[in-house]
């Protein structure tokens, strides 16, 4: 199955300062999906974006994909305190999510 | 829309003991529920497909007869850890797909289970 796998990176940025966080995968995917989760929480679906697509902007949320080298990225704008949580990636190939490791982000205020 | 609930949101139990866990779409009907298990700081394992009406799919390396799966309605499903032991303790988080087949999961909030 496909996996998700994000560079293990435990982020530490000031208040509106950009966040950047990267993802790669193994196999082919219909879709990547962004997931953030506060500690302790269920996951909040971000955005989506789909093979065909190379960028996608949702408000302050960045996503890029290539699918050539199989990796995506995150990027966060102008972070907030409220932006503090674990991202995840999740690649999609046959309706079933496999998630990867995550990025820890903490956002001072 | 599209809110998933869980309940119960924790549980501490006996080792020996089942434990169930719900699985609620609130506002959409669900064709295929899907259940999680997430250990601190590392990522979620999916660990079975549910699908209304019919037996669920499980990943490879999860016991079936150990975690129960029950989809009986399109807004409901069940996780029941039977005969618990401490290595169950974990995080469940269960998600839903609604009947137009949409690509995006609703992720519950969770079940934290402590097995003592």
């Amino acid at each position: 199955s496909q996996q998700g796998e994000e560079d293990p990176q435990a982020l530490s940025i000031q208040e509106g300062e950009n966040a950047t966080m990267n993802c790669s995968y193994k196999t082919s995917i219909n879709n990547l999906q962004w997931y953030r989760q506060n500690s302790g929480r269920g996951l909040v679906h971000l955005i989506l974006i789909r093979s065909n697509e190379r960028e996608k902007h949702s408000g302050r949320l960045r996503v890029t994909l290539d699918t050539s080298k199989k990796s995506s990225s995150l990027l966060i704008t102008a972070s907030r305190a409220a932006d503090t949580a674990s991202y995840f990636c999740a690649t999609n190939g046959n309706n079933r999510l496999a998630f990867g490791k995550g990025n820890q982000v903490v956002v001072i205020p | 829309g599209a809110v998933v609930s869980q309940h119960p949101s924790r549980v501490i139990c006996k080792s020996g003991t089942s434990v169930k866990i719900e699985c609620r779409s609130l506002d959409f009907q669900a064709t295929t529920m899907f259940w999680y298990r997430q250990f601190p700081k590392q990522s979620l394992m999916l660990m079975a497909t549910s699908n209304e009406g019919s037996k669920a799919t499980y990943e490879q390396g999860v016991e079936k007869d150990k975690f129960l799966i029950n989809h009986a309605s399109l807004t409901l499903s069940t996780l029941t850890v039977t005969s618990a032991h401490p290595e169950d303790s974990s995080f469940y988080i269960c998600s839903a797909t609604g009947t137009s087949g949409g690509e995006t999961q609703y992720f519950g909030p969770g079940t934290r289970l402590l097995v003592l």
